[in-house]
């Protein structure tokens, strides 16, 4: 069975400042891993993914996440943060042959000004 | 060009009523699901059709009745409302399964007084 583990269920960050949300996995097989984002009173949005391939993904407004196989995580990070990344930020996973993703509960992020 | 489209978007009902949410999608995809997000935020699969066949049933109260007319359309039957069904319902479609993510619609906040 596989599940997703969000240890940090708030993270206030200030604006311009670095961030990273954690996300770590379980999965006896190799695994498909997503980062969702959820802003206030919207449906989620794929923010990026790792399918295969290198290791470090992107998304085009400047978030990325690193697959790492031996620590089962795959964090997000942002190197400076913006009011607009005020929003609730959820990691999935899956695995090739399965028919769904597996959230994880979720970590809102709030930006200081 | 709404690609996964849910209606009603609100809907304020009373206890012990029937009521149905609608979920298109235009993407062509062959999978859709739907996923309950409670209070806390916490996204939980309940059913997932593939070509209009049934593959995931999760344990969710014989009151939610999935329906899928073709492929394209997932629609979610709840009969007896009970002020626990008060959540978010999204609507969701992928192709290849789980493989690629999925791609969301934009909720129905079911609220149940």
């Amino acid at each position: 069975a596989q599940s997703v583990t969000q240890l940090d269920s708030q993270v206030p960050v200030f604006e311009e400042a670095p961030v990273e949300l954690r996300c770590n996995y379980s999965s006896s097989v190799s695994v498909y891993l997503f980062w969702y984002v959820q802003y206030p009173n919207q449906g989620l949005q794929l923010l990026l993914k790792y399918l295969s391939g290198s290791t470090l993904v992107k998304s085009i407004n400047g978030f990325e996440a690193e697959f790492n196989k031996s620590q089962t995580s795959f964090h997000l990070r942002k190197p400076s943060v913006h009011i607009s990344d005020t929003a609730e930020y959820f990691c999935a996973v899956t695995y090739f042959g399965n028919e769904k993703l597996t959230f994880g509960t979720g970590t809102r992020l709030t930006i200081i000004p | 060009d709404t690609a996964v489209s849910q209606t009603p978007k609100y809907l304020v009902t009373q206890m012990g009523n029937d009521k149905s949410i609608k979920c298109e999608q235009n993407l062509g995809h062959d999978t859709m699901y739907w996923y309950k997000q409670d209070s806390k935020k916490f996204l939980k699969i309940m059913f997932s059709y593939n070509n209009k066949e049934l593959i995931i049933n999760e344990t969710v109260p014989n009151r939610f009745s999935p329906k899928s007319p073709d492929k394209a359309h997932l629609n979610l039957h709840i009969n007896s409302l009970e002020l626990g069904d008060s959540a978010v319902y999204f609507c969701a479609s992928s192709q290849d399964r789980s493989l690629y993510g999925y791609t969301f619609g934009s909720g129905t906040r079911l609220t149940v007084v």
